[in-house]
C-alpha cells in the first residue's frame, strides 16, 4: 500500500537553529515528490517538486533533497516567520499521497 | 492574479442538513480538485476534474456527496445529508495542467456539523 510518513510530528527550534524534516515514502512508480507549507487557516502553499533521487532545490532558507526512499526539508537559520506546518506528498501513478505534516515552531 | 476563491469560509450546520461549497479556480487552470482535511492530517482527495469531466472520484462518498463543474470553470461540492463525521476543512485547488502538476489551493471552508 502506498504510504507517506512525516517525522517528527512537531518540532520546536530556537531562531537560528538549523534542522531537517523527514518525509519517508513507499509508493509504486514515484513520479514526483512535492513539499507544501500550510499556515493556520490557509490552504497549502507550493514550495518544491523533486523528480529523481539526488535532486536538490532551494528557496531562501529551505532546501529539499530526495533519495529513493525519503525526502528531507532542511531549514537553515530559521526565523519565526518560518513557523508553519510542512506537508509532503508523493505522486504515485497520478495519485497524490499526502503525509500528515510536521508542525514547525520557531521561537524568537 | 487572483488566487483560488472559496466560499463560504466557515459553515456551521446541524446534522442531516444539506450544505454546499463553492470554488472558483485560477483563470486558465483546467484541473480542479476538492480535498477534505481533518485536523492534524494531510489533505484527502475527494474528486478531480479535467475541465468539466470528473476523472477521479474514487474517494468521494457518493451516497451523500455530489460535485459539479459546469462549463469547466467554477465548481460546487454538496453534502446531503451532513453527518457529524463530515466536520473538516474542505479545500479546493487548481492546476494549469492535469495529473498533479503544481497545485494552488484556496483558503478552504471550515465545516462544523453539530
Amino acid at each position: 500500500e502506498d504510504q507517506v510518513t512525516q517525522s517528527p510530528e512537531a518540532l520546536r527550534l530556537q531562531e537560528g537553529e538549523s534542522s531537517s524534516l523527514n518525509c519517508s515514502y513507499t509508493v509504486s512508480g514515484l513520479r514526483g515528490l512535492f513539499w507544501y507549507r500550510q499556515d493556520p487557516g490557509k490552504g497549502p502553499e507550493f514550495l518544491f517538486t523533486l523528480y529523481s533521487a539526488g535532486e536538490e532545490k532551494e528557496k531562501e532558507r529551505l532546501k529539499a533533497t530526495l533519495t529513493k526512499k525519503e525526502s528531507f526539508l532542511h531549514i537553515t537559520a530559521p526565523k519565526p516567520e518560518d513557523s508553519a506546518t510542512y506537508l509532503c506528498a508523493a505522486d504515485s501513478n497520478y495519485q497524490l499521497i499526502w503525509g500528515a505534516g510536521t508542525k514547525l515552531i520557531i521561537k524568537p | 492574479e487572483a488566487g483560488v476563491v472559496q466560499s463560504p469560509r466557515y459553515k456551521i450546520i446541524e446534522k442531516k442538513q444539506p450544505v454546499a461549497f463553492w470554488c472558483n479556480p485560477i483563470s486558465g487552470h483546467n484541473t480542479l480538485y476538492w480535498y477534505r482535511q481533518n485536523l492534524g492530517q494531510g489533505p484527502e482527495l475527494l474528486i478531480r476534474y479535467e475541465n468539466e469531466e470528473a476523472v477521479d472520484d474514487s474517494q468521494l462518498p457518493k451516497d451523500r456527496f455530489s460535485a459539479e463543474r459546469l462549463k469547466g470553470v467554477d465548481s460546487t461540492l454538496k453534502i446531503q445529508p451532513a453527518e457529524l463525521g463530515d466536520s473538516a476543512v474542505y479545500l479546493c485547488a487548481s492546476s494549469p495542467q492535469g495529473e498533479n502538476y503544481e497545485q494552488y489551493f484556496g483558503p478552504g471552508t471550515r465545516l462544523t456539523v453539530t
